[in-house]
């Protein structure tokens, strides 16, 4: 079955860190990736999205992600975390539905980050 | 542009009450959205709009009810209040596939008590 997984749950890191945010996915063609996130009380913002061509791409905040079609992945990574990273984030795939261009969005559950002074 | 406006921001239900909530986007999407988010479980989608006068139901459409009789706006009612619905629900929308980013409204606080 199509799904997201994001195994962690809950990260917590020191402020000026680095970070990942792990995701991966189960489909059997080429995906549309994207990572969002959540302030707390906020509705989600995207950070960025991949859908073809360079495998690394670059988002908003400083927040960078890389496909890995070998590993079904799409690794979200921050080099230095600051304080306002804390966060819900989320990671979502467009699957393709029959033919043509429709496609539907497929949600992970979310890792909740939370950033140590 | 205002984006996606979701009102109320919340609301307190006795069960078995009915509402509105609402949702207007000024983006020109053809694609509109509403989802609930329930703590650790992620989104879960309601039901879809792909335009004005087409609608579908997503994962979890027992207990609501869309239309979409415009564009922008796409209201969402639930008829008979339990407290099962209680959550916090979004409103979103996208131009059509392939380009699937959604634009995510503020979202409303509902609680059935």
């Amino acid at each position: 079955a199509q799904s997201v997984t994001q195994p962690d749950i809950h990260i917590t890191v020191s402020e000026g860190a680095s970070l990942e945010l792990r995701c991966n996915y189960s489909y059997g063609a080429t995906p549309y990736l994207f990572w969002y996130v959540q302030s707390p009380g906020q509705g989600l913002q995207l950070l960025l999205k991949y859908f073809s061509g360079d495998t690394l791409v670059q988002g908003i905040k400083g927040f960078e992600a890389e496909f890995k079609r070998s590993q079904s992945s799409f690794n979200l990574r921050k080099p230095s975390v600051h304080w306002s990273d804390a966060a819900e984030y989320f990671c979502a795939v467009a699957l393709r539905t029959g033919a043509g261009n429709n496609r539907k969005l497929i949600w992970g559950l979310g890792t909740s980050l939370a950033v140590n002074p | 542009n205002a984006g996606v406006t979701q009102t109320p921001k919340f609301r307190i239900l006795k069960i078995g009450q009915s509402m509105t909530l609402q949702c207007a986007q000024d983006m020109n999407h053809n694609y509109m959205y509403w989802y609930r988010q329930d703590p650790g479980m992620g989104l879960k989608l309601i039901y879809y709009s792909v335009g004005a006068g087409i609608t579908d139901k997503g994962e979890v459409p027992n207990g609501y009810n869309v239309s979409r009789s415009t564009t922008e706006d796409f209201p969402l009612r639930l008829e008979l209040a339990a407290p099962s619905q209680t959550s916090v629900y979004f409103c979103a929308s996208s131009y059509s596939t392939p380009r699937y980013e959604q634009y995510f409204g503020p979202g409303t606080r509902l609680t059935v008590t």
